[in-house]
């Protein structure tokens, strides 16, 4: 069991928008702007797409955007296209303790 | 432009200790402020974050395998490594090395190898 909580699985068409929730606790998500994002197609190693909440790296397409509310951290992908059909894994920091979790990830199908 | 690649055995018995290495290059492993880690994925599962060492040797382990994890930086040869001890087939993954953004945020891997599969049987 994950320490965050997404939802299995989320779908949608090309050119619509989507939103992947990232449940944590007031331990992680709710105290700490530290929170990535990670896209991850098949057999390929993770990419960071967002960071502290809503920072894009370098070369990430403004397509992608972060945000947070309480203890939930959410993704939004605008303009969905066929390429963005991926995985998709949260990560928070959690203190000196725990220090990072995952969420269990999100699968997106472009439709 | 910063490269990452594990190396590893590939399969490992039950009761061993499991040993991998990540080779930097194109950058140091001694530069200031970046976290280097370690994240496996079992075959059709989720991230899991392993541990990960700051550029001042300080360490950090996931609570749950903390027991038998061991992460050491090697200056000379430029790499990092992780040690896990007594095995099991829950072990087995695809095993990532990766690094930090610069300043801090020890979540935020935006370098990655290219993983290596370690599969855990006798």
């Amino acid at each position: 069991q994950s320490a965050l909580t997404q939802p299995a699985s989320v779908s949608g068409s090309p050119g619509q928008s989507i939103t992947i929730s990232c449940t944590g606790t007031s331990s992680d998500v709710g105290i700490y702007n530290l929170v990535s994002w990670y896209q991850q197609h098949p057999g390929k190693a993770p990419k960071l797409i967002i960071y502290e909440v809503s920072k894009r790296p370098s070369g990430v397409s403004n397509r992608f955007s972060g945000s947070k509310s309480g203890n939930t951290a959410s993704l939004t992908i605008s303009g969905l296209q066929a390429e963005d059909e991926a995985d998709y894994y949260c990560y928070s920091y959690a203190g000196s303790s725990t220090f990072m979790v995952f969420g269990g990830g999100t699968t997106l199908t472009v439709l | 432009q910063l490269q990452l690649q594990e190396s590893g055995p590939g399969l490992v018995k039950p009761s061993e200790t499991l040993s991998l290495t990540c080779t930097v290059s194109g950058g140091s492993i001694s530069s200031n402020s970046y976290y280097w880690g370690w994240i496996r994925q079992p075959p059709g599962k989720g991230l899991e974050w392993i541990g990960s060492i700051y550029y001042s040797g300080n360490t950090y382990y996931n609570p749950s395998l903390k027991s038998r994890v061991i992460i050491s930086v090697d200056t000379s040869k430029n790499q990092f490594s992780l040690n896990l001890s007594s095995v099991t087939a829950a072990d087995t993954a695809v095993y990532y090395c990766a690094r930090t953004l610069w300043g801090g945020d020890p979540g935020s891997f935006d370098v990655w190898g290219q993983g290596t599969m370690l599969t855990v049987s006798s």
